[in-house]
């Protein structure tokens, strides 16, 4: 079953503006992680945000965390066409990785 | 860092024909791996998690005698989609975890598409 849930499903922007996605899930985690996946490829892990961390930075991608709501957002700054991707969260449960629904991003030059 | 590869890349095969998926760890063990199934536009949903030496735990919903995996050593699993039908036509991804490190950080594969005609 899937844990995440992802807004929006998909997003259009011009290059250099900021993109943000966010993911909500429903139960407790020890972390959460963002992934990103070009059309017909593989995953990459981009980030790794643990419970206990509200915000965390790497490169021109931000990532926040409330676990309060149960809510996780991931901020691409001044994007670029090669941002062009399926941005997946995940968290693990029960020692397996389930991923939310993702957003689809479109960055046009 | 760590590498997952995947074997074939791509596969067309007639319907009901057997094809097997591989997935190899090519720079540690991985004492797990897992095998995600994903539609167009979907997102990645777990079908097994493969324990080397032991029977997979299939998800809900998935049918183990039709979608075989074997995990006989610590840097290989093989998924094998039996009687394919042109509904499990799909991109076909597996994961390793490494059995040394504490995190629950899975490795990726590239991926497999697969095409039943």
């Amino acid at each position: 079953s899937q844990q995440g849930e992802e807004d929006p499903q998909a997003l259009s922007i011009q290059e250099g503006e900021n993109a943000t996605m966010n993911c909500s899930y429903k139960t407790s985690i020890n972390n959460l992680q963002w992934y990103r996946q070009n059309s017909g490829r593989g995953l990459v892990h981009l980030i790794l945000i643990r419970s206990n961390e509200r915000e965390k930075h790497s490169g021109r991608l931000r990532v926040t965390l409330d676990t309060s709501k149960k809510s996780s957002s991931l901020l691409i700054t001044a994007s670029r066409a090669a941002d062009t991707a399926s941005y997946f969260c995940a968290t693990v449960q029960g020692g397996k990785l389930i991923f939310g629904q993702g957003t689809e991003l479109s960055v046009k030059p | 860092g760590a590498v997952v590869s995947q074997h074939p890349s791509w596969v067309i095969c007639k319907s009901g024909t057997s094809v097997k998926i591989e997935c190899r760890s090519l720079d540690f063990q991985a004492t797990t791996m897992f095998w995600y199934r994903q539609f167009p536009k979907q997102s990645l949903m777990l079908m097994a998690t493969s324990n080397e030496g032991s029977k997979a735990t299939y998800e809900q919903g998935v049918e183990k005698d039709k979608f075989l995996i074997n995990h006989a050593s610590l840097t290989l699993s093989t998924l094998t989609v039996t009687s394919a039908h042109p509904e499990d036509s799909s991109f076909y991804i597996c994961s390793a975890r490494d059995g040394r490190e504490v995190s629950y950080e899975q490795y990726f594969g590239p991926g497999t598409r697969l095409t039943v005609t």
